[in-house]
């Protein structure tokens, strides 16, 4: 499978301010996703990262509050933006692999963020 | 309902034992399944793929899966302290994205 790097690992920030992650694959993929785990919960989908257009949103997450780039087949970013102590997760990129049907993710090692 | 159910936790079980792990999910167009296992403050891994009724054996897990009935399940036989973890289960929807259960943590007591 893609080795996935993701950073920072963690970070702590203040409420107001802005956090980009970024996600780094090794091999060209076409799907990165972008999912929220908060404490103690399941794994939530952000969005979906395309490639050269804008990101494709999950009900409930807007592109003002979490803006993504997608420049290339082999790197994304997330910025949480204006933060607030309820943004306080672990945030996890994850890429596609296997195409057609298989749809297998693969996950980063994750970003926990805690929002002061 | 929630997309993806799993059997509510904690699962204990004694070494060498049988762990079940239980998932059941609404959407019936749904193709592909999965089981990944968390360690705690890790990223999920995944650990078990199924696409077709009946089973899937992977070492020491099982992966069964019935679509008439919506269901799909792990089996975790010879049970190591190292299975424990939380479980999450995984439902393709459309275009290639995935729902996740909230997982059933599952300790192995020695």
């Amino acid at each position: 499978s893609a080795v996935i790097s993701q950073k920072p690992s963690r970070d702590i920030c203040q409420r107001g301010t802005s956090l980009t992650i970024q996600c780094q694959v090794d091999s060209q993929v076409t799907m990165m996703f972008w999912y929220r785990q908060q404490p103690g919960q399941s794994l939530t989908l952000i969005a979906t990262a395309n490639q050269g257009s804008e990101a494709t949103y999950e009900s409930g997450f807007v592109i003002d509050k979490f803006p993504i780039s997608r420049p290339n087949l082999t790197f994304s970013t997330l910025t949480v933006s204006n933060m607030s102590p309820e943004d306080s997760s672990i945030y996890l990129c994850s890429v596609e692999e296997g195409g057609g049907a298989a749809d297998i993710q693969y996950f980063g090692a994750g970003t926990r963020l805690s929002v002061l | 309902q929630k997309e993806v159910e799993q059997n509510s936790g904690p699962l204990s079980v004694p070494e060498g034992a049988i762990a079940s792990l239980n998932c059941t999910y609404s959407d019936r167009v749904s193709q592909s399944f999965f089981w990944y296992r968390q360690y705690s403050g890790k990223s999920p891994e995944l650990i078990m793929s199924i696409y077709s009724n009946g089973d899937k054996e992977d070492g020491r897990f099982t992966a069964q899966l019935n679509k008439a009935s919506q269901y799909v399940s792990l089996l975790i036989r010879d049970s190591q302290p190292s299975d424990s973890a939380t479980y999450l289960c995984a439902v393709n929807r459309s275009a290639y994205k995935l729902s996740f259960g909230a997982g059933t943590t599952v300790t192995v007591r020695a």
